[in-house]
């Protein structure tokens, strides 16, 4: 079966510009999943979906962060406007319905802010 | 305080011996799981094991096993007959939360291993 697929693997803006990374999970998957993982450390949960409900966005800052999940399939996440702390690598993942343990990641998007 | 504390920062291990990279986890929910996820060079996060808080047996997945000690609260995984492909970051992750929608990661261990 295919992975999770995201785009683009990687991008450069300069601070103050707005960028969106895209993410296609595994069919039939019911959970979403994004997480910002900054260089050096382990992933940081931004935000959760249920088909196309927000389960947990808590660590989301929500002042430049967005994210949808249209349809229940495919998800957008955006920042606007960017900041130099937000170079990080950007990671989908998904799985079936919980409580279901196992979590398939994509490769990732490699955000670099100058 | 720390969700997922990891104290090894780096480990290395002869290839074809054993290693234990350690995790502890910080949870006042009685149900809750444990992970542990490797990360080669390439970036991709891949699942090792899972272990439930209510799994009465240590979880096993081929060279991997995870011994959970409850009361402690540690999860550290054992790798046995290390392998060069086993050479990446390894992260110790949990989830908790009334829905299991809170998920946190430890900032990970790197494994060299040594032909």
């Amino acid at each position: 079966e295919a992975g999770v697929a995201q785009s683009p693997r990687y991008k450069i803006i300069e601070k103050r510009q707005s960028v969106a990374f895209w993410c296609n999970p595994i069919s039939g998957h019911a959970t979403l999943y994004w997480y910002q993982q900054i260089l050096g450390q382990g992933p940081k949960l931004l935000i959760q979906f249920q088909n196309n409900g927000v389960v947990d966005d808590s660590q989301l800052p929500k002042d430049r962060f967005s994210a949808e999940r249209l349809k229940g399939v495919d998800s957008t996440l955006k920042i606007q406007p960017a900041k130099l702390e937000d170079s990080a690598v950007y990671l989908c993942a998904s799985s079936l319905r919980p409580p279901s343990y196992e979590q398939y990641f994509g490769p990732g998007t490699r955000l670099t802010v100058t | 305080a720390q969700k997922i504390t990891q104290t090894q920062p780096g480990m290395f291990v002869q290839e074809k011996e054993a290693v234990t990279l350690d995790c502890t986890y910080d949870t006042s929910d009685p149900s809750y799981g444990l992970f542990w996820y490797k990360q080669p060079s390439s970036g991709e996060m891949i699942f090792l094991i899972y272990q439930g808080s209510y799994d009465q047996q240590n979880a096993t997945e081929g060279r991997y096993s995870l011994n959970f000690q409850k009361a402690r609260k540690s999860a550290n995984l054992v790798i046995s007959a290390s392998q060069l492909g086993d050479s990446a970051m390894y992260f110790c992750a949990m989830r908790e939360g009334s829905d299991f929608n809170k998920f946190y990661f430890g900032s990970g261990t790197k494994l060299n291993v040594k032909p």
